[in-house]
């Protein structure tokens, strides 16, 4: 079965502090992996999409890093700040183009 | 870009009812998916339309559960009758399926209380 995980559940950590979330999924033959930020009561923002032929995506203080091989995933924050505060989502597809699975998130708090 | 508009944000409604949920997606996608999240099963995929076909409601939980996409600007997703377990939120997507490696982009969604 593809599965798609998440841990920790959530983390709290001090301003200014880099951070990574992790993803991990039990199938390799992956199509892409998205990373989306959920804010308390809005939908999912699309933060990071990596193809299965790239090792890593960037965008600001934000990096994607995807081990096919090992079924990994993490998603790397510098400098922590408060409005970072939300919960990430890991999703997968699996090469039907459209269909994705998504991990539960981890709720990531950046205290002032 | 307006993004993807979902109405009503919040319905309450008693169990029985039917509730009709709407979803209007970005200009120019031709894919719309359905998710419903939950805290116990998180996001799950109900339905999703490519060119206003519906591919794929393996996601659908039940009869009670129906979807339709009458045009390209306009989705629906009906509940009839509702039950208290039907309580989630319910989001909707949209995306250019056509292109490799397109992201989904969501709407803020529906919070869905039966009672």
């Amino acid at each position: 079965k593809q599965e798609v995980t998440q841990i920790p559940a959530a983390l709290s950590v001090p301003e200014g502090e880099n951070l990574v979330l992790n993803c991990s999924f039990t199938d390799s033959a992956i199509y892409n992996l998205q990373w989306f930020r959920q804010d308390p009561g809005k939908g999912l923002t699309s933060l990071l999409l990596i193809q299965s032929s790239q090792r890593e995506q960037t965008s600001g203080r934000l990096n994607a890093s995807l081990d096919k091989s090992s079924g990994r995933s993490t998603l790397y924050i510098a400098a922590s700040q408060p409005g970072d505060s939300a919960t990430y989502l890991c999703a997968v597809n699996w090469g039907s183009n459209y269909k994705l699975t998504f991990g539960k998130g981890t709720l990531l708090t950046v205290n002032p | 870009d307006a993004g993807v508009i979902q109405s009503p944000r919040h319905e309450v409604t008693e169990m029985g009812q039917e509730v009709t949920l709407r979803c209007k997606p970005i200009s120019g996608h031709n894919s719309l998916f359905w998710y419903r999240q939950t805290m116990m099963r998180g996001l799950e995929l109900l339905i999703y339309f490519n060119n206003n076909v519906p591919i794929d409601d393996s996601g659908m939980p039940e009869d009670r559960f129906s979807a339709k996409m009458p045009n390209a600007s306009f989705s629906t997703l009906k509940i009839q009758p509702s039950e208290p377990r039907d309580s989630a939120v319910y989001f909707c997507a949209s995306s250019l399926v056509d292109r490799p490696n397109q992201p989904q982009h969501f709407g803020d969604g529906t919070r869905l209380s039966i009672l």
